[in-house]
């Protein structure tokens, strides 16, 4: 069975600021795929960002990139220029490769943007 | 709009009192799923469905049920609600046999006194 730990429970960070969100992974399969999903106040689920994992680039998104280490099985958060907005619950997921298109989730950072 | 529903989005109820919890997508997705989140667990599947009258079990199915008739509509029904259920809830749906993003609803939070 696949794992996701997040060691960061919370996290703050100053406005304008990047903040990096740690997040590791413990799987068998070769290839699945990574995603971080944002849940703001208004607990609503937004995916941020995917990642396929026979893709050696990492995946950008606008000012959200990640870190994506194969074979340390890391797949870390970048928010650049942090914005209020991005206050939220962050969760790490992982998906296996098709058939049940179940995601794994970790257990979140909870993200505080400090104006 | 693309969208996932799910009613109620608040629930109170008593232990032991049947309710369902409704989740309907108008995207024409084969795949559906439940969810339950708690604080410092994440999110953990209940129940899936690959496509209409096929169901099967998450990773925490104890004291729910589903069904799936219809492509858009996937209940979830608790026929003896626990305190233990006490937790925010969530459907999601996609396309089957692509990784595309998951449409998540915006949630239904139940209470179990």
């Amino acid at each position: 069975a696949q794992t996701v730990t997040q060691s960061q429970p919370e996290m703050s960070v100053q406005e304008a600021e990047t903040v990096t969100l740690s997040c590791t992974y413990d799987t068998s399969e070769n290839n699945y795929y990574l995603f971080w999903y944002k849940q703001p106040p208004s607990r609503q689920m937004i995916l941020v960002i995917r990642q396929e994992a026979y893709k050696q680039q990492n995946a950008t998104e606008n000012r959200f990139s990640v870190n994506f280490q194969k074979a340390a099985k890391s797949f870390s958060l970048k928010i650049s220029d942090s914005q209020l907005g991005d206050t939220a619950m962050y969760f790490c997921a992982f998906m296996k490769d098709f058939g049940n298109e179940k995601l794994t989730f970790g257990t979140g950072t909870r993200l505080t943007i400090i104006p | 709009e693309a969208q996932v529903t799910q009613n109620p989005r608040y629930l109170i109820t008593v232990t032991g009192k049947k309710l369902t919890v409704t989740c309907s997508q108008n995207m024409n997705h084969e795949y559906m799923s439940w969810y339950r989140q708690d604080p410092g667990l994440g999110l953990r599947q209940i129940y899936y469905s690959m496509n209409v009258e096929v169901t099967d079990k998450g990773d925490v199915p104890e004291g729910y049920k589903v069904s799936r008739k219809e492509k858009r509509n996937f209940p979830l029904i608790l026929e003896s609600p626990s305190p233990n259920q006490t937790s925010l809830y969530f459907c999601a749906s996609s396309p089957q046999g692509t990784v595309y993003e998951q449409y998540f609803g915006p949630g239904t939070r139940l209470t179990v006194t």
